[in-house]
């Protein structure tokens, strides 16, 4: 497809399970982005790749979140040990590598912790 | 650090009447702007962007914006809306980063709700 794709679109855990997302960005998107959206609150950023290498991982909340892009595409978030309060929309966004460049992104993966 | 600031959390609008959603910015460094559309369970979609020049910027579905530099302002403004605009409009701020990273820092949302 021609977009970012992002699966599961909707996943419940139970509290203290693992999760992973996943992302397809857009071919040929050197960048791409996490954002973690709560209900009723606007995204906030968790992490960013160029390529391979994770430059920027200042949003993570906590060491239970990391986030891998082996070979520089598909990118996964992990989440270990759940909690409630890790219930959100997760945002991935790809764009080229240039200023000012608009963010694409994808319909998100909707979290839900019992 | 940023932020953002969206004065109004919903903005009830009747049809075919004109709408502003109020964006307010702070910021010790030059930023990009931008205003965001999310249409119910879909990811967001870029409506505009204002990254130097023109101070108005127009952008899709007939929306246009004007950033004030002095009011740290970036209010969104449509003269006639329409049932399909009803939707939550976020506005985002980008610090000037070197390698182009956009790491958007987000307002809270507007919910625009467009009544017949």
């Amino acid at each position: 497809g021609a977009g970012v794709s992002q699966s599961p679109r909707y996943k419940v855990a139970k509290r203290g399970q693992d999760v992973a997302l996943r992302c397809d960005p857009i071919s040929g998107h050197v960048s791409l982005f996490w954002y973690q959206q709560a209900l009723g609150q606007g995204p906030e950023f968790l992490t960013y790749f160029q390529n391979e290498a994770q430059l920027d991982k200042s949003g993570l909340p906590s060491d239970r979140f990391f986030a891998e892009r082996p070979e520089g595409s598909v990118s996964t978030l992990k989440i270990q040990r759940t909690q409630q309060e890790d219930s959100a929309v997760y945002l991935c966004a790809s764009s080229l590598i240039r200023e000012g460049g608009e963010l694409f992104f994808g319909e998100g993966s909707r979290l839900t912790v019992l | 650090a940023q932020s953002v600031t969206q004065l109004d959390s919903q903005v009830p609008v009747f049809e075919e009447a004109p709408v502003e959603l109020r964006c307010n910015y702070s910021s010790s460094v030059s930023v990009y702007l931008f205003w965001y559309v999310q249409y119910p369970n879909q990811g967001l979609q870029l409506l505009l962007k204002y990254l130097s020049g023109s101070t108005l910027v127009k952008g899709i579905n007939g929306f246009e914006a004007e950033f004030n530099k002095s009011q740290t302002s970036f209010h969104l403004r449509k003269p006639s809306v329409h049932i399909s605009d009803t939707a939550e409009y976020f506005c985002a701020v980008n610090p000037l980063a070197r390698q182009g990273a956009q790491k958007l820092v987000f307002g809270q949302g507007t919910r625009l709700t467009i009544n017949p």
